[in-house]
């Protein structure tokens, strides 16, 4: 069975404190690892698709890395408009996508 | 206008009611989701389509039922609805052959009392 797990839960920052959210997985045959960012009240919206181990893609102060065993999402000097909770998801070789409980991150300014 | 809609977006109803949600999506894509979003838990599969005659379960199927009624349109059924169905739920749909970046709606926070 696929597992995905986040931490920390929740994560407060000052601004312009950067730090790191942290997606620990287990799955069949990966197929992609996704990160998204869910604004209370709202649907994740898709940030971005990792494939293989060494991978990174960044954008604005949001950068993911991927190994083989988890993922980062960096944030680098953080806004409060960042506030959010992060959500990472893993799609197996079966097509299916399996979601981490998500990180709420609460940035102060 | 946005891509994916979902009605209604806020429901309570009481437990034994057969209750409906709705979604409807203009990007013109095939497949279409159900999940269900519980605090700490994450999202939970609860039903998807890969187009209109092809419906299949998810990973949290019972107590629930679908109906695609066209290429747009993706409904979800309570047949009987109990307390422990309190959550979010949302209608996603990815864009067909890619990666799976599924657009998500707004979701329906739904209350069974």
């Amino acid at each position: 069975e696929d597992q995905v797990t986040q931490s920390p839960e929740a994560l407060r920052l000052q601004e312009g404190e950067s730090s790191s959210l942290n997606c620990s997985y287990t799955v069949s045959g990966l197929r992609g690892l996704f990160w998204y960012r869910q604004d209370p009240g709202k649907g994740p919206e898709f940030l971005f698709t990792l494939y293989s181990a060494g991978e990174e893609k960044e954008k604005e102060r949001l950068k993911a890395t991927l190994t083989k065993k988890e993922s980062f999402l960096h944030i680098t000097a953080p806004k409060p408009e960042d506030s959010a909770t992060y959500l990472c998801a893993v799609r197996n070789a079966g097509n299916m996508l399996t979601f981490g409980g998500g990180t709420r991150l609460m940035v102060k300014p | 206008d946005a891509d994916v809609t979902q009605t209604p977006r806020n429901r309570i109803t009481k437990t034994g009611k057969r209750i409906m949600l709705e979604c409807s999506q203009t990007k013109g894509h095939d497949r279409m989701y159900w999940y269900r979003q519980d605090p700490g838990l994450g999202l939970r599969l609860i039903y998807y389509s890969f187009d209109v005659k092809d419906i299949n379960k998810g990973e949290i199927s019972d107590g629930y039922s679908v109906s695609r009624q066209a290429q747009a349109k993706f409904s979800l059924s309570l047949e009987s609805a109990i307390p422990n169905q309190t959550a979010l739920y949302f209608c996603a749909t990815p864009p067909a052959g890619g990666p799976y970046e599924q657009y998500f709606g707004p979701g329906t926070r739904l209350t069974v009392t």
